[in-house]
């Protein structure tokens, strides 16, 4: 099965800070039809996951722009920018490019 | 509007087989796929299985042998079993559709 490796566990960032997450796979993402799916999801305390980026670098709707995704093959970011206080809780990639699809262990985003 | 909604047992007995349902509204399971994952206390997301639109199915390797997943598309439920359950099964069980939309989850407790 596909590992994601996610770095940092954990993220101390201050309210308009930058913030940035690393997902390596053990393997390419890049499907047989050309298309990487690659997601990324934000866990917020004693809520289901909510999708924030889809296929690498796609926003989801209602997602601002300051949540980016970029990467290729087996390296992965998501980037948030001008950290606020609803952006903080536990953030996940999703590999869907390979069966069984798997997550990363999650990186926790916290107020410095 | 999609909506999904987890039901089933909050407190199952060890070796004891869980069965859980997802009722879907707003979409159809012809059209799209539902995931179930599942989330231990304090801990990450695990990927369990998905039941395709076309009605097969995956499954994640470390449950593959304990795990079902089938559907009655016109009643517009998902359902999950699982056998042999040990109290590192006790979990939130979520049901998604696809990528996007996720349930509330049902929280489950394996009691010895």
């Amino acid at each position: 099965d596909v590992v994601l490796t996610q770095t940092p566990v954990s993220l101390l960032i201050s309210l308009g800070g930058q913030a940035s997450i690393s997902c390596r796979s053990s393997q390419s993402l890049v499907h047989s039809n050309g298309n990487t799916y690659l997601h990324w999801y934000l866990q917020k305390p004693g809520q289901s996951p909510q999708l924030l980026i889809y296929q690498v670098s796609n926003r989801f709707s209602g997602i601002p722009d300051r949540f980016s995704g970029s990467g290729s093959g087996t390296d992965f970011t998501l980037k948030i920018s001008r950290v606020e206080p609803e952006d903080l809780g536990v953030y996940y990639c999703l590999q869907r490019t390979h069966n069984p699809n798997t997550f990363g262990a999650g990186t926790k985003l916290e107020l410095k | 509007q999609v909506q999904l909604k987890e039901s089933g047992p909050v407190l199952v007995q060890a070796s004891e087989t869980l069965s859980l349902t997802c009722t879907v509204s707003g979409f159809s399971l012809t059209n799209y796929g539902v995931i179930w994952v599942r989330q231990p206390p304090g801990k990450g997301l695990e990927w369990m299985g998905i039941i395709w639109r076309n009605g097969n199915t995956d499954y994640n390797s470390a449950l593959k042998s304990r795990l079902s997943i089938n559907r009655d598309t016109s009643k517009s439920q998902v359902f999950l079993k699982m056998n042999s359950l040990q109290t590192d099964d006790t979990a939130i069980y979520y049901c998604t559709r696809e990528i996007e939309d996720w349930g509330q989850g049902v929280m489950v407790t394996v009691s010895s």
